[in-house]
């Protein structure tokens, strides 16, 4: 069963305007979240998990069990934002063994 | 401090054939982590080895499996084939206990069954 919905394939963005990437779960128990990101001709590579409850980037993520969401922001989107991004969830001591999501394509313009 | 290698980093192979994928993990981890990524989607979880012994599969048939080495390099092995094991297979290594979440990613290989 799909744990982790990125309903956005793309999001096109202009530079200097906010921009938020949805990401929806499912799971019963008390996940651990995270957000990845591919950007061009480099690595996966962990932006932020939401233990930590920390700013990369200018990027954050709040976890909202009601809403079952952990939706990431960024206020002032810049060039060098553009990249592919990952929501992953990982269940209760299933340490590293993550369930992504599809992916959201974020191009930021001039 | 070395990152995640894979290799090879693209392959072609036709179906029923069999293949081994290498992965050494990054200067002081001792877990990796392999997954599925088909094109447009996320990585797929297909398993995880922690010092030498499988520790967690995902939703992968039998013939996908692994060995971890006392050096902590792996290697993903899959028989038989299918068309649908094309994908690009990530490795990932991570230290163990509270620091496991943090993966660190390899380029892939690219693998294509015709």
């Amino acid at each position: 069963a799909q744990r982790v919905t990125q309903p956005e394939k793309l999001l096109s963005v202009f530079k200097g305007a906010p921009v938020e990437l949805k990401c929806n779960y499912s799971y019963s128990g008390s996940p651990e979240l995270f957000w990845y990101v591919q950007y061009s001709r480099q690595r996966l590579q962990l932006l932020l998990r939401h233990i930590s409850r920390e700013s990369i980037k200018g990027f954050t993520a709040d976890l909202n069990k009601g809403e079952t969401s952990f939706h990431l922001k960024k206020p002032f989107a810049q060039e060098e934002d553009s990249a592919m991004y990952y929501c992953a969830l990982s269940e209760t001591d299933s340490w590293g063994k993550l369930q992504f999501g599809a992916g959201t394509q974020v191009v930021v313009t001039p | 401090e070395t990152g995640v290698t894979q290799s090879p980093t693209h392959l072609i192979k036709t179906r029923g054939q069999q293949v081994t994928l290498r992965c050494s993990s990054q200067s002081g981890h001792n877990t990796v982590s392999w997954y599925q990524q088909a094109l447009g989607q996320g990585p797929q979880f297909i398993f995880q080895y922690y010092r030498e012994e499988e520790n967690g599969r995902g939703n992968f048939p039998p013939r996908f499996s692994g060995l971890q080495f006392p050096n902590y390099s792996s290697e993903l092995n899959v028989n038989a084939l299918e068309l649908d094991d094309s994908a690009l297979y990530l490795c990932a290594s991570s230290r163990g206990g509270a620091e496991s979440e943090k993966l660190f990613f390899g380029s892939g290989t690219q693998l294509s069954v015709l």
